[in-house]
């Protein structure tokens, strides 16, 4: 089973930053925090990972929280083809997978 | 730098008949994954290739599926036979090198093979 929380859903503006929730409060110390997501008909894509500091990159900035029991994914300013399933995972160090959830589902609206 | 690709993107074949999935994976990466989503449920797990050796095939549903990559290159992934449970996309995934750094290195995913069975 997948090892973390989110949302269902949610909406966001365009041209708004997007702000995504994740918990994974039964996180171990080795494990890594992922995050994908998938476009309809396309294959998950890669978007940022991190294991205790802060990341940034050309898509995203990831923010784990001290206790590493949460982060939030955030989208700086959000555009229609941002609308997506977002998956947060925890890679699992005792194994090879990343293991799905649900995800959220974003909405980006005009 | 071409990403890891799957062919075909589409089969429907009968209950009963036998299917091959292939998947290229990013040149050079000794891991390659196999991953589905059958209706309505989430992306689940198959198998995790190290070059041409099986590191974990523990999510393989049952003996009809086989899976192998000779060389260590590409992958095929057979049904055989196909049952209508077996209908979803099938995700090929590579990352780099097994060892140092393997769990920060993340996985890159192709487009998916739809496969329907009637």
């Amino acid at each position: 089973d997948a090892k973390t929380t989110q949302p269902t859903s949610m909406d966001c503006a365009e041209g708004r930053a997007a702000n995504l929730p994740c918990n994974h409060s039964t996180i171990s110390g080795n494990e890594y925090v992922y995050w994908y997501r998938q476009i309809h008909s396309q294959g998950p894509q890669y978007i940022i990972h991190g294991l205790k500091n802060n990341e940034t990159n050309e898509m995203a900035s990831l923010i784990i929280t001290e206790d590493r029991k949460s982060s939030t994914l955030i989208l700086p300013h959000a555009t229609l083809r941002d609308t997506a399933v977002y998956y947060c995972i925890v890679r699992e160090a005792a194994g090879n997978k990343l293991t799905f959830g649900g995800g959220t589902r974003v909405l980006v609206k005009p | 730098e071409a990403g890891v690709t799957q062919f075909p993107s589409h089969s429907v074949i009968e209950k009963g008949q036998t299917v091959t999935l292939r998947c290229d994976p990013i040149s050079g990466h000794d891991n390659l994954y196999w991953y589905r989503r059958v209706m309505g449920k989430e992306i689940k797990f198959l198998l995790h290739f190290v070059k041409e050796s099986k590191q974990d095939e523990s999510g393989m549903p049952n003996n009809r599926f086989l899976a192998e990559r000779t060389g260590g290159t590409y992958s095929t992934l057979k049904v055989q036979p196909a049952e209508l449970e077996d209908s979803g996309v099938y995700f090929c995934a590579s990352s780099p090198s097994w060892g140092v750094g393997f769990y920060n290195s993340p996985l890159h995913f192709g487009n998916g093979t739809r496969l329907t069975v009637t």
